[in-house]
């Protein structure tokens, strides 16, 4: 696609719930990141991908959270027995291999009721 | 790790005045300096960004600034346009070490026409 593509735009959630967040990077792009906004925050590292491997997952805030990237392009964030603190918007960016640009999709916005 | 600071965390101005939003970092490391533009419910957009190997960039009404020295650098916007109200990010990370980016905290720019 032309952008980065993150679903669902939206997601609610009852607390001590399972969810699954997917992003799609754009095409032919190796890096692959997840950020996670709070209301009036920026945005906060959460993991890395280069290719398939997690090159950096020092951002994740406990072991609730994991993310996959099994062939190198779509990303899942999974969050498991969610909580009231983990709503917030949950960015995904990509950008090809070495340092350049990272562009940004739209989020997912996460509440967990 | 790195820590960026962003000031003021709201700014109004005339439109067709300038603008000026003021970011510190900590890790004399970083090396790569974007700015994003965020609109409402909407997803960051690069605006600028800047090296640490040049002083100073600039692309229209938009201009960026670099102290490595004093690790601070700045987003200068001039002839302001009430189109450029939106939260404005500034961020810091190696480019070589992934280029996983640290926030800072946002500036919300109003223009008022």
């Amino acid at each position: 696609g032309a952008g980065v593509s993150q679903t669902p735009s939206n997601k609610v959630t009852e607390k001590g719930k399972y969810v699954e967040l997917r992003c799609d990077p754009i095409s032919g792009h190796t890096a692959l990141y997840w950020y996670r906004q709070s209301l009036g925050q920026g945005p906060e590292f959460l993991i890395y991908f280069q290719g398939t491997g997690a090159a950096d997952d020092s951002g994740l805030p406990n072991d609730r959270f994991f993310a996959v990237r099994p062939e190198g392009s779509v990303s899942t964030l999974k969050i498991q027995r969610t909580e009231r603190g983990d709503s917030a918007v949950y960015l995904c960016a990509s950008s090809w291999a070495g340092p350049t640009e990272a562009f940004f999709g739209q989020g997912t916005r996460l509440t967990v009721v | 790790g790195e820590n960026v600071e962003q000031h003021p965390s709201t700014l109004s101005v005339q439109e067709g005045d300038s603008a000026v939003i003021k970011c510190t970092y900590s890790d004399s490391a970083s090396n790569y300096f974007p700015w994003y533009k965020q609109e409402l419910g909407k997803r960051p957009q690069l605006i600028i960004d800047i090296r640490s190997n040049v002083g100073e960039k600039k692309d229209q009404r938009i201009a960026v600034t670099l102290n490595k020295t004093a690790k601070h650098f700045s987003l200068h916007i001039t002839e302001t346009q009430p189109e450029d109200s939106a939260v404005y990010f500034c961020a810091a990370s190696i480019l070589e070490a992934g280029n996983m980016l640290t926030f800072g905290g946002g500036t919300r720019l109003m223009v008022k026409p």
